[in-house]
């Protein structure tokens, strides 16, 4: 089946230094990654979909600059929270699409997700 | 917009006992629905989904799910819980105009009594 993995599964860091969070189809092409976060005991809040090639498409409220998405290859998309701080602490989980799946059903895979705390 | 409810954010059943997660949609047009599984610290797995095929939908690990248009709902059940069940599961909606998306609901953490 479709595999995605996350890397690293658990980081800390000092405040004020950035983290990238690697997320790669292992056995599938994919065209669109998506990344989500997730508060304590909360749903997932979607923040961007990237597509290879191209620029992320961040939703209302996130700031871009502060999470940098850059998906270089049909199968790895990195996040890059910079200046990290305390309140950036979350789990955060992507997700990818397949290439080639047609039609307004899609189906995404996610990855096991990345605990980061910003001490 | 789309969205999702999932009413009761804990649910406690006894072994054996039969489950029921319960989610309500909100769309103009049918939706493309689904209910993912999250174990502690781990990443969502797909139970089930709904996309306009048969309006009961049978998934991994015993559960279904049933899309009632006139309801406007999308509930999870499984006949006999197991204490592997325990974990959180969150009803999603991919809005049929936005292929891309997928809106999750709050989730529902089901515990499971011996």
């Amino acid at each position: 089946g479709a595999v995605v993995s996350q890397h690293p599964s658990r980081v800390i860091c000092k405040s004020g230094t950035s983290v990238k969070i690697e997320c790669r189809s292992l056995d599938f092409q994919a065209t669109t990654m998506f990344w989500y976060r997730q508060f304590p005991k909360k749903s997932l809040m979607l923040m961007a979909t990237s597509n290879e090639g191209s620029k992320a498409t961040y939703e209302q409220g996130v700031e871009k600059d502060k999470f940098l998405i850059n998906h270089a290859s049909l199968t790895l998309s990195t996040l890059t929270v910079t200046s990290a701080h305390p309140e950036d602490s979350s789990f955060y989980i992507c997700s990818a699409r397949p290439k080639g799946l047609a039609g307004p059903y899609n189906e995404q895979f996610f990855g096991p997700g990345t605990r980061l705390t910003v001490l | 917009a789309q969205s999702v409810t999932q009413l009761g954010s804990h649910v406690s059943v006894s072994e054996g006992a039969l489950v029921l997660l319960r989610c309500n949609y909100s769309s103009s047009v049918p939706p493309y629905l689904f209910w993912y599984v999250q174990y502690p610290n781990q990443g969502l797995q797909l139970l089930l989904k709904y996309t306009s095929a048969a309006t009961l939908v049978k998934g991994i690990n015993g559960f279904e799910a049933e899309f009632k248009k006139s309801e406007t709902s999308f509930h999870l059940t499984k006949p006999s819980a197991h204490m592997s069940d325990a974990a959180e599961y969150f009803c999603a909606v991919s809005p049929y105009s936005s292929a891309s998306k997928i809106i999750f609901g709050s989730g529902t953490r089901l515990s499971i009594r011996p």
